[in-house]
C-alpha cells in the first residue's frame, strides 16, 4: 500500500521568511504532484514532477523530486500572506500513472502572518 | 488549459434521499475520471475510478451500491449518493486527466450536507 507522508502538517510563519514542506512516499513512483487548496475550494495544480532531480519553480514556490530518496520538497521563498493555504503532495498509486488515482498526503496547513 | 466542471457546487438534502453530482471534462476527453471525498480538515480520499463504458472500480470500504457511478461518455461521469445519511455529508471532488503526461485536473467540488 502506497503511503504518502507530509510534514509539517501545520506551519505558521512570518512574511519574508523561507521554509520547506517535505513529502515522503513509500513505494516507487516517478510522478509526484503538488496542489494548493484554499478554504472551501477545490485543488489547484502547482507542479508536476516527473523524473529524478526534477526541479520546478513558479514565483516564490519551488518543488523538487528525489526518486531515490522517495522525497519531494516544496520550498517557499520570502513568504507573502497570499500563499496561506493548504498544500498537498500526491503520488500516482501505481508506477507509470495514467489510469490510476492519486494518493494524497495529509496536507500542510500554512498560515503566513503579515 | 484543461478544465473540469462539477455541478452542483453545493447541495442540501434530507436523509434518505438521493443526490446526483455531475463531472464534465470541458475541453478534453477523459476515459478515466476519479471521485474523491474530503472530510473537514482532512486529506482527499479516492473513492472510485470511473471508466467510460465499463463498471467503476471502487476503493476498499466504499459501498458501490450506495455510491453509484456512471461514465456514459468521454466527457461526463456522474456520482449518485443513494439514500443519503448525515455521515455522507462531505466535500466530493471529481478529477480527470488529459492526454499524455499531465496533472489530474480537479472539479470545483460539491459540498453535500445531509440533514
Amino acid at each position: 500500500e502506497l503511503k504518502v507522508e507530509q510534514n509539517p502538517l501545520f506551519l505558521s510563519m512570518q512574511e519574508e521568511k523561507n521554509y520547506t514542506i517535505y513529502c515522503n512516499y513509500s513505494t516507487t513512483s516517478d510522478r509526484l504532484y503538488w496542489y494548493r487548496q484554499d478554504p472551501g475550494k477545490s485543488l489547484e495544480s502547482l507542479f508536476v514532477l516527473l523524473s529524478n532531480g526534477a526541479v520546478k519553480q513558479e514565483g516564490r514556490l519551488m518543488a523538487s523530486l528525489d526518486t531515490k530518496a522517495r522525497l519531494s520538497t516544496l520550498h517557499i521563498t520570502a513568504a507573502v500572506h497570499d500563499l496561506s493555504a493548504t498544500y498537498f503532495c500526491a503520488v500516482d498509486m501505481e508506477a507509470g500513472g495514467g489510469a490510476d488515482g492519486l494518493t494524497f498526503g495529509k496536507g500542510t496547513h500554512l498560515i503566513i502572518q503579515p | 488549459g484543461a478544465v473540469v466542471s462539477q455541478h452542483p457546487s453545493r447541495v442540501i438534502c434530507k436523509s434518505g434521499t438521493s443526490v446526483k453530482i455531475e463531472c464534465r471534462s470541458l475541453d478534453f476527453q477523459a476515459t478515466t475520471m476519479f471521485w474523491y471525498r474530503q472530510f473537514p480538515k482532512q486529506s482527499l480520499m479516492l473513492m472510485a475510478t470511473s471508466n467510460e463504458g465499463s463498471k467503476a472500480t471502487y476503493e476498499q470500504g466504499v459501498e458501490k451500491d450506495k455510491f453509484l457511478i456512471n461514465h456514459a461518455s468521454l466527457t461526463l461521469s456522474t456520482l449518485t449518493v443513494t439514500s443519503a445519511h448525515p455521515e455522507d455529508s462531505s466535500f466530493y471532488i471529481c478529477s480527470a486527466r488529459g492526454q499524455g503526461i499531465s496533472p489530474l485536473h480537479f472539479g470545483n467540488g460539491t459540498r453535500l450536507t445531509v440533514t
